[in-house]
């Protein structure tokens, strides 16, 4: 069946550092691979997707590259501000399915 | 559009109770999911619809839970009895779904709802 592991959080970062959180999936076929964002109190929002291998998804100077090779979809930001503090889920289709299959979650802490 | 509404926000109740929750979908979707999420188990499928009709309901846990679709923009999750093992945060997601039985297709962008607080005491 098909799953997708996160980096386990929780992330705290200072204000215009680095971030990456891992993830790793496993499929049937090929998958199309998304990042949603759950800010506090609210629902998922679609973030980015990425639908073939060595495709990059991007959205709000978030980057994440389709990597077959390593089954890896991993989410960066070159420098994060306060307002990134969320939840970040990875999640997949493949196969038969009809609907995502999510990820854990990574929460996300920016300190100013 | 006024996206995914949920209702209530936040509900509180006594074990045993039963609990309705309801969600409305963006006007001109027509595929409806129901999530649970805790921070055990995280985000959890417990049944999804394709124009008003139950595609997956294995992730419903048990016969406690019921959903409903009473017409193409409305949906309900019904628990009953409930029992606190059941506090969670309850979301629903819709989406556009343009697949057939002959040409089926994937609902990747959902568009998802705030979310009910359950808490059973």
């Amino acid at each position: 069946g098909n799953s997708v592991t996160q980096m386990e959080g929780p992330v705290t970062l200072s204000e215009e550092a680095f971030l990456t959180i891992n993830c790793t999936y496993t499929a049937t076929g090929y998958p199309s691979l998304f990042w949603y964002v759950q800010y506090p109190g609210e629902g998922l929002q679609l973030l980015l997707k990425a639908t073939k291998a060595d495709d990059k998804g991007s959205n709000k100077g978030f980057e994440a590259t389709y990597r077959k090779e390593t089954t890896s979809f991993h989410l960066e930001k070159g420098s994060v501000q306060v307002s990134d503090s969320a939840v970040y889920f990875c999640a997949l289709i493949s196969g038969s399915a009809r609907q995502l299959t999510f990820g854990s979650g990574t929460q996300l802490t920016v300190l100013p | 559009d006024a996206g995914v509404i949920q209702s209530p926000r936040h509900e509180v109740t006594e074990m045993g109770q039963e609990v309705t929750l309801r969600c409305k979908l963006i006007s001109g979707h027509n595929s409806l999911f129901w999530y649970r999420q805790t921070m055990m188990r995280g985000l959890e499928l417990l049944i999804y619809f394709n124009n008003n009709v139950p595609i997956d309901d294995s992730g419903m846990p048990e016969d406690r839970f019921s959903a409903k679709m009473p017409n193409a923009s409305f949906s309900t999750l019904k628990i009953q009895p409930s029992e606190p093992r059941d506090s969670a945060v309850y979301f629903c997601a819709s989406s556009f779904y343009r697949g057939t039985t002959d040409r089926p297709a994937t609902n990747e962008k959902l568009f998802f709802g705030s979310g009910t607080q359950l808490s059973v005491l």
